[in-house]
């Protein structure tokens, strides 16, 4: 069975609306989640690394202000998009690595599809 | 510099044929990992296969098995007896060091033909 949900699996909001992204480890504690997003027939870009208790880290050329992250707890990381716009429209994907365990194991959602009208 | 690169956008195989998937990498540091990834049209990231930089054999796991060359820095994925539900996306990644995050290559398109 999954051993990582995300929610909401697909979403569509207007253009200037805020929408948030969950990652949930099921399975598993993590102080390590990625948030990876995805166009249409292209590969996965990472956006940033997600750590518990404190500010997540972001690639360069990611803006920080526009996509939130917040790790709160062991088992959750959510990605908010802030004043979406169409551009932003893509496919969004987390991966968790357990805190215990070989560090070669991640696991991935099943990802969020996000269009903006 | 590119750090994965899989030169085949899309490749056609008969079903039960084996059908081999490129991948090279560019890292300077001794230690990483390479993995190959399965996304099929659900969009969903399916594990496939994992081979460490000290790994002496190269990795195996049913039908896919993964040749290893590291003087060449290839990682090919070889997926034997190929089935209908083989058709996907694949991806290899890889990840340096004691740095927990995959960069992935552009990926492969498979189809399998009955």
């Amino acid at each position: 069975g999954a051993v990582v949900s995300q929610h909401p699996s697909w979403v569509i909001c207007k253009s200037g609306t805020s929408v948030k992204i969950e990652c949930r480890s099921l399975d598993f504690q993590a102080t390590t989640m990625f948030w990876y997003r995805q166009f249409p027939k292209q590969s996965l870009m990472l956006m940033a690394t997600s750590n518990e208790g404190s500010k997540a880290t972001y690639e360069q050329g990611v803006e920080k202000d526009k996509f939130l992250i917040n790790h709160a707890s062991l088992t959750l990381s959510t990605l908010t998009v802030t004043s979406a716009h169409p551009e932003d429209s893509s496919f969004y994907i987390c991966s968790v690595r357990p805190l215990a365990g070989s560090t070669d194991t991640q696991y991935f959602g099943p990802g969020t599809r996000l269009t903006v009208l | 510099a590119q750090k994965i690169t899989q030169t085949q956008p899309g490749m056609f195989v008969q079903e039960k044929e084996a059908v081999t998937l490129d991948c090279t990498y560019d890292t300077s540091d001794p230690s990483y990992g390479l993995f190959w990834y399965k996304q099929p049209s659900s969009g969903e990231m399916i594990f496939l296969i994992y081979q460490g930089s000290y790994d002496q054999q190269n990795a195996t796991e049913g039908r896919y098995s993964l040749n290893f060359q590291k003087a060449r820095k290839s990682a090919n994925l070889v997926i034997s007896a190929s089935q209908l539900g083989d058709s996907a996306m694949y991806f290899c990644a890889m990840r340096e060091g004691n740095d927990y995050k995959l960069s992935f290559g552009a990926g492969t398109t498979v189809t399998v033909r009955a």
